[in-house]
């Protein structure tokens, strides 16, 4: 058990359009989530944590207008990269604390290409 | 600030060798800390976790050294097979459950 998904795998959108990625705990509910962005050969960067039925948390730095997180239920939290622009090309993963175990559990990362 | 360190950047092992990953933190009231790895456009997957009462924690060919003194940790990978060429990221956190601070990673390649 405790598996996360997202959708879709991989993105490709023209500039200036918004995308949104969705990030689901399938077997497990999740009171919070978290958003990371990759670059390549880097670590991850955490850019907000999201609570159910809260706004969001964004780390420093990080646009809050521009990546648009919403945690709708205790299974789905959503990331919308709004006007978006080569430079916000990037893999994007979300995780979720098991609420019983503690851990995190990541998806597996959605590669989002702005042309 | 890079709370914390991780070495070194990359590792080549022989299959059947033993690779150590070494990480340092600065921050007292981490708690939890975790060791993940990650396969090229995946998403990273929980290895093993300790908690600071704990010296060391083995997991099948994954062990994990914990000095809380000298605020280091390593994860040890015995009998390494190509099949372990990942990259290896530690992460700690004040409490398991709660935003993570990862190291830089470590990319580790097994030759055969």
């Amino acid at each position: 058990g405790a598996v996360v998904s997202q959708h879709p795998s991989w993105v490709i959108c023209k500039s200036g359009t918004s995308v949104k990625i969705e990030c689901r705990s399938l077997d497990f509910q999740a009171t919070t989530m978290f958003w990371y962005r990759q670059f390549p050969k880097q670590s991850l960067m955490l850019m907000a944590t999201s609570n159910e039925g809260s706004k969001a948390t964004y780390e420093q730095g990080v646009e809050k207008d521009k990546f648009l997180i919403n945690h709708a239920s205790l299974t789905l939290s959503t990331l919308t990269v709004t006007s978006a622009h080569p430079e916000d090309s990037s893999f994007y993963i979300c995780s979720a604390s098991h609420p019983t175990r503690g851990e995190q559990y990541f998806g597996p990362g959605t590669r989002l290409t702005v042309t | 600030q890079q709370q914390v360190k991780q070495s070194p950047q990359s590792l080549i092992v022989q299959k059947g060798g033993i690779s150590i990953i070494n990480c340092a933190y600065e921050n007292t009231a981490f708690d939890y800390f975790p060791w993940y790895q990650q396969f090229p456009g995946k998403g990273p997957a929980l290895l093993i976790a300790i908690r600071p009462d704990v010296s060391e924690k083995k997991e099948g060919r994954f062990t994990i050294s914990f000095n809380k003194s000298a605020k280091q940790f390593s994860l040890h990978i015995m009998d390494s097979q190509p099949g372990d060429s990942a990259t290896y990221f530690c992460a700690a956190t004040v409490a398991a459950g709660n935003k993570l601070t990862f190291g830089g990673g470590t990319r580790v390649l097994v030759k055969p």
